[in-house]
């Protein structure tokens, strides 16, 4: 079974600095990640996909890189608005499968 | 704009089924799979299941197999999940998301539908 481990699960950092995430995949995925961010009470918004790609309409302060099994979400600089929990998916295996996520907090 | 819309908070007693739906609009209903991931209170994302809106083949994860099923109406563009034999554990809000044109990632969500499981 894959596996997708995202660390740290918490990163506390200050608006105006970056915040880096993990993601990785017990196996290769090979560019087959997508990022989302899910602020609270409301559904999950997509963000990245193909591991590098920006979804429409993202901010050039989002970036994201990385292939095979590690993967790296960078946002800088912080705004309050990014503060959120930030989940990977791999869709290159079946079925497709979530991280646990990394809560972003001021 | 592509939409998808969920029906209502669900509060439901052990042993009880739920029909959760999700109403499509805004591109060809047929033309893009829509998957079932549900989150229970303050965790993570889980994959349910998918189904093919065009024929109506699903597949489900393991864990729900023998007490999930998807189904479709094309002429309201509507996806349903029911859900079965729930238990506490079953607790959760209940999104729909399609997939993406580019690959099996989602894009949009629905707003969720939160299904409570309590005597």
């Amino acid at each position: 079974e894959l596996v997708m481990t995202q660390s740290p699960a918490t990163l506390s950092v200050s608006p105006g600095e970056w915040a880096t995430l993990s993601c990785r995949a017990s196996q290769s995925i090979t560019n087959k990640l997508a990022w989302y961010q899910q602020k609270p009470g409301q559904a999950p918004r997509l963000l990245i996909y193909g591991a590098s790609a920006r979804a429409t309409a993202l901010p050039p302060r989002f970036s994201a890189s990385g292939s095979g099994t590690e993967f790296t979400l960078t946002i800088s600089p912080l705004q309050s608005e990014d503060f959120a929990v930030y989940y990977c998916q791999q869709y290159h295996h079946w079925p497709p499968s979530f991280g646990q996520g990394t809560k972003l907090e001021i | 704009q592509v939409q998808l819309v969920q029906s209502g908070a669900e509060v439901r007693k052990p042993g009880a089924s739920v029909k959760i739906s999700c109403k499509a609009s805004g591109y060809s209903f047929s033309s893009y799979y829509i998957h079932w991931v549900r989150q229970a209170p303050g965790q993570g994302l889980q994959w349910m299941g998918i189904i093919n809106t065009r024929g109506g083949a699903t597949d489900y994860a393991q864990e729900f197999q023998g007490r999930i099923l998807m189904t479709k109406d094309t002429s309201t563009n509507t996806v349903y999940l029911e859900l079965s034999s729930l238990r506490s554990e079953d607790t959760a809000i209940y999104y729909c998301a399609r997939i993406h044109s580019a690959g099996y990632f989602y894009h949009p969500w629905g707003q969720g539908s939160l299904v409570t499981v309590s005597s």
